[in-house]
């Protein structure tokens, strides 16, 4: 099994859907997990860390489940501008890195 | 503050070639890090530094060497450059220390290497 996997998607909606993105992860011992997001030919940038209970930022909700060695990002009514490719990301081994997913692509469309 | 910049931008280099590419942050980091990021395998960790004067290798350090030459900047280079190091680098710090932390990680806007 794959240390972070998401489905790749593209998942394309229209403005003001809402959309949910899985992420898996391998090691039971990860303490720490977020979400990125990356724009075509850009950086990633922090978009939510993922804490126990769950957590929401405006229009996106993550949930972590410690039992399935699951994540999720809710997105609710999507705009343009959330097009971009999102990104798993939880600690390794030991703590000692981020493994990052391959990230699931967002396309919104008008 | 311009937060973490890289240099170059793009790169072409030949097979055999060597170069270095530059990281600098002002956040007053403690952590720097060096991804590389290929078409459908997601960034994966070169080497890091958890500080000043310590350095530590990642998922996939063969063929690269880094520097933590200062708190602020964390170079990588490649001796002798292979069409398997094309790819795109970034380079990213964060607060914590002592090792690749939980905090969040702050990244350059990457440096795109073509290898022939």
């Amino acid at each position: 099994r794959k240390e972070v996997e998401q489905d790749p998607g593209p998942f394309n909606v229209p403005e003001g859907a809402t959309v949910a993105f899985n992420c898996t992860y391998s090691n039971s011992a990860s303490q720490s997990f977020f979400w990125y997001r990356q724009d075509c030919r850009k950086e990633p940038k922090l978009l939510m860390s993922v804490y126990s209970s769950g957590n929401e930022d405006g229009r996106f909700t993550a949930q972590l489940n410690r039992a399935s060695q699951y994540i999720s990002l809710l997105i609710r009514d999507s705009k343009l501008s959330d097009s971009a490719t999102y990104l798993c990301v939880v600690t390794g081994q030991a703590g000692t890195a981020l493994i990052f997913g391959k990230g699931t692509t967002l396309s919104v469309s008008s | 503050n311009a937060g973490v910049t890289q240099t170059p931008k793009f790169q072409v280099l030949k097979t055999g070639q060597s170069m270095t590419l530059q990281c600098a942050q002002d956040m007053n980091h403690n952590s720097m890090y060096w991804y590389r990021q290929d078409p459908g395998m997601g960034l994966r960790l070169i080497y890091y530094s958890a500080s000043e004067g310590t350095t530590d290798k990642g998922e996939v350090p063969n063929g690269y060497n880094v520097s933590r030459l200062n708190k602020r900047e964390f170079s990588l280079r490649l001796e002798s450059a292979a069409p398997s190091q094309t790819s795109v680098y970034f380079c990213a710090s964060s607060e914590g220390w002592g090792g690749v932390g939980v905090d969040t990680q702050y990244f350059g806007p990457g440096t795109r290497l073509t290898v022939l």
